[in-house]
Formats: C-alpha cells, structure tokens, sequence
C-alpha cells in the first residue's frame, strides 16, 4: 500500500527549463512534508520542506507547491541544472518532532541534459 | 565529520548466510532508522529506534532484526538471508531541531 505516490519515476530536463515533479497522499494526519535528494552513490539529505499551512514554500531555485483539498504537493525546481541531476523523494510523517517516520515516494531520476 | 557511518558499504552473502549492519551517528540524536531502497520502491522503513532502549517494527520488518547497543549505535541483523534482500540498506537519525533525517551512504547487500 503506497500511501504517498510520486510521479514521474524519471524526467528529463534541458538546462535552464524548470523540472517538475508530483506527490499524492492519501493519509489526511499526514503534516509534514520534506523533499529529498540523493545522488549516486550517497544517501538522501534533506532538500526543503513544508507544512500544510503554507501553500508555497521557496528556497532559491526550489519551489514546493501543496495543495491540502487536493491532498498533493510538487517540487519546482527553475532554472535547472546539469548539477540538479540526482533522485529526488517526496516524503510525508505525522508531526515534525525529532522522532517521526517518514513515508516515502518511490523516487524521481532527474537528468538536466546541457 | 559528523554524519552517519554505515558499515559495510559493500556485502555479497549466500542465501541463508546471516550478517549483521552496522550504523553509528556521532550527532547525539535520539532517533534512529533502518531503510531499504529497491527500484521503483523507493525507501521503505524496516526498523527503527525513537529513543535509546526501544526498538519498533516499520513497513517491511520480516527477516530483519535491530539493536540499540547505545545512543550512538544501530544494527539490523539478517539472520538467515534470502535472495529477496538484495537491496541498498540506509541507516539515518534524526533529532527535534535537527534539519531532517542525517543518512548514512548505504550498505549494497546482494544475496546470491
């Protein structure tokens, strides 16, 4: 049962276009909602995140849009780059105390080609 | 540099062969996790640890076994291996204040 559902599973971007990517979620408790990226070799590290009370979070060129009555949230990334190519997770928990369980998406591989 | 270790970062065993995974984090983060990633489904929880002294189930917790031996450290047992868990295995913790999960870089199992 894959309570958070991520698409597309690879995308392929010209450099400078804007990369997108989706996530659902079907459990309404869900509250907290980072984003992962991961490049090969290495483990996720935590890329930006946002909570249900905002419906737009920026941190330079990356962008989570979420939507609570649509139970989804994207990751925008502008002006792509050759160095955004890795794989990116989207990810939800109940709470944001230090000691949740994150459920994650089953991954994007992004690839910027020049 | 503080992160997560991971040990062994690389681990080819026989089916029914049993092995043990290694993680330490040197962040005094109180919550720690087991993860595999497989293709197409991405990271699914197998164990984990809220605080020193307590162990629960995840997603995905057959075949597997997990210590806290301490604060610092994590392990995740396979006792007796099967083909089916040929996976990348992370290890992360987290703590209130912390940026996110800290992960280790993976240990690449393949049972044969």
């Amino acid at each position: 049962q894959q309570q958070v559902k991520q698409s597309p599973q690879s995308l392929i971007v010209q450099k400078g276009g804007i990369s997108i990517i989706n996530c659902a979620y079907e459990n309404t408790a869900f509250d907290y909602f980072p984003w992962y990226q991961q490049f090969p070799g290495k483990g996720p590290a935590l890329l930006i995140a946002i909570r249900p009370d905002v419906s737009e979070k920026k941190e330079g060129r990356f962008t989570i849009s979420f939507n609570k009555s649509a139970k989804q949230f994207s990751l925008h990334i502008m002006d792509s780059q050759p160095g955004d190519s890795a794989t990116y997770f989207c990810a939800a928990s109940i709470g944001n105390f230090g000691n949740e369980k994150l459920t994650f998406g089953t991954g994007t591989r992004l690839t910027i080609i020049p | 540099n503080a992160g997560v270790t991971q040990t062994p970062k690389f681990q080819v065993l026989k089916t029914g062969q049993s092995m043990t995974l290694q993680c330490a984090q040197d962040m005094n983060h109180n919550s720690m996790y087991w993860y595999r990633q497989d293709p197409g489904m991405g990271l699914r929880l197998i164990y984990y640890s809220a605080s020193e002294g307590t162990t629960d189930k995840g997603e995905v917790p057959n075949g597997y076994n997990v210590s806290r031996l301490n604060k610092r450290e994590f392990s995740l047992r396979l006792e007796s291996a099967a083909p089916s868990q040929t996976s990348v295995y992370f290890c992360a913790s987290s703590e209130l204040g912390s940026s996110g999960y800290t992960f280790g870089s993976g240990t690449r199992l393949t049972v044969v």
